[in-house]
């Protein structure tokens, strides 16, 4: 079955610096994959969503590639800031068909020092 | 602020008590879903309804029970749960369940069971 991993647990970085998350998944490409934020007794907030066929997606500070070769994508934040301390979530869509079916990674808590 | 609107915020109930989660989303949504996340783990798909029909049910025990009164409601009638069944519910809705789109969660409801 398909096995998604988000190999760090934490990180911990200084404010100002690049933040770089990393998904990687076993068996099959997914058509998608999306990047959710999730804050301490929320719920998660969509981020960024790259296709298959698409190598690089901006929004603002943040940035996402995703590599089928290497079977991993990875979530930039630039500037990082004491806001952007949250644990963030990779999905990929697993759906047969047209069917969507959004599986999580475990998260990566990212945590930005002043 | 989420525009999925999740009640109660907070249930705690007996093993042999009977209650409902409320799920509401005014964004013209066919898609919704409810998850289960544990502390520390990802969020779980549990059942998936589309045009207010169960498309994906994910061999959830039978004491959780979903109801779609119509395409803007979903509720989660919970019975003879166990302490095990204690977690965060989110409640979330997509434009359709087809591949690719965003996830829109709410702000979840904290079961605890006693």
């Amino acid at each position: 079955s398909q096995k998604i991993e988000q190999n760090s647990e934490a990180l911990n970085i200084q404010e100002g610096k690049t933040a770089t998350l990393t998904c990687n998944y076993t068996n099959y490409s997914p058509a998608y994959l999306q990047w959710y934020r999730q804050d301490p007794g929320r719920g998660p907030v969509f981020l960024l969503l790259i296709r298959e066929n698409e190598k690089e997606k901006r929004k603002e500070r943040l940035k996402v590639t995703f590599d089928t070769t290497l079977k991993q994508s990875l979530f930039h934040i630039t500037a990082s800031q004491p806001a952007d301390s949250a644990t963030y979530l990779c999905a990929l869509d697993m759906g047969g068909g047209s069917q969507g079916n959004l599986i999580f990674g475990k998260g990566t808590k990212l945590s930005v020092k002043p | 602020d989420t525009e999925v609107t999740q009640t109660p915020k907070h249930l705690v109930m007996g093993m042999t008590n009977k209650k409902s989660l409320k799920c509401e989303q005014h964004m013209g949504h066919r898609a919704m879903y409810w998850y289960k996340q544990k502390a520390k783990k990802p969020p779980e798909l549990m059942f998936v309804y589309s045009y207010e029909k169960l498309s994906i049910n994910e061999s959830v025990p039978s004491r959780f029970s979903p109801e779609c009164p119509n395409s803007s409601l979903l509720n989660l009638h919970l019975h003879a749960l166990q302490p095990e069944d204690s977690a965060l519910y989110l409640c979330a809705s997509s434009q359709d369940s087809g591949r690719g789109n965003t996830i829109y969660f709410g702000e979840g409801s904290w079961l605890t069971v006693v």
